[in-house]
């Protein structure tokens, strides 16, 4: 059984700039959310999906977007990449069970300059 | 919106000391998850306590839910470096998203 994985493990970015953040569920699970984790904070949920369709969003602007394709992967996408944006960026995978637990990856860490 | 408390932010203990560490919810725990966060990495899943008055341990770590305080207490025996990290606390308001706490840092001093 594999875990959770993201790539990349670190990032820099410069203002208006986009990236994509990339993230692997561990086997047998068909739910992916992402959080974003400023210094000191705690996640703040960014989005979920479930078998490719988004299913529950934060409060974060549109120029946030994801993917999930049919291996249950996922992406992050960011649009004109602001300073607040530097964060940790986890993605947590699970099934889709009421209380299931989630498994979080290692995170991509985002810089913007 | 449901909103956890952690307390304390941060702790120095001496290796070889218990500690405690409290998460309190604005609204009701239907199921609480504690979680371990090394600096700048991913979550390491510690429990989940779904019921009032369980306990659970893992190692020299238990938690306990308390559903009449809206609170969950993390108590950890005879510290150790290997403890030292961010504790952090996770509701589940229904069903996913996870709510998380701030975060209590854990620092185990020789």
């Amino acid at each position: 059984e594999t875990g959770v994985t993201q790539s990349p493990t670190h990032l820099i970015k410069t203002r208006g700039q986009q990236v994509t953040l990339r993230c692997s569920s561990q086997s047998g699970h068909n739910t992916v959310s992402w959080y974003q984790q400023a210094l000191g904070q705690g996640p703040q949920f960014i989005f979920q999906y479930y078998r490719e369709e988004e299913n529950g969003r934060g409060n974060f602007p549109p120029r946030f977007s994801g993917l999930q394709f049919p291996n249950y992967s996922s992406e992050l996408n960011v649009n004109a990449l602001e300073l607040d944006d530097s964060a940790l960026y986890l993605c947590a995978s699970s099934s889709r069970k009421r209380m299931e637990t989630q498994y979080f990856g290692p995170g991509t860490r985002l810089l913007v300059l | 919106s449901q909103e956890l408390e952690q307390s304390p932010q941060s702790l120095i203990v001496q290796e070889g000391k218990n500690l405690t560490i409290n998460c309190t919810s604005s609204k009701t725990l239907y199921g609480l998850y504690w979680y371990k966060q090394k600096y700048g990495e991913g979550l390491i899943f510690l429990m989940m306590l779904q019921k009032g008055g369980e306990e659970k341990s893992h190692e020299k770590i238990t938690a306990k839910l308390d559903e009449k305080k809206q609170q969950s207490s993390l108590h950890i025996t005879a510290s150790q470096p290997s403890h030292a990290g961010i504790y952090l606390c996770g509701a589940n308001p229904g069903n996913t998203p996870l709510v998380f706490g701030k975060g209590t840092r854990l620092s185990v001093i020789a």
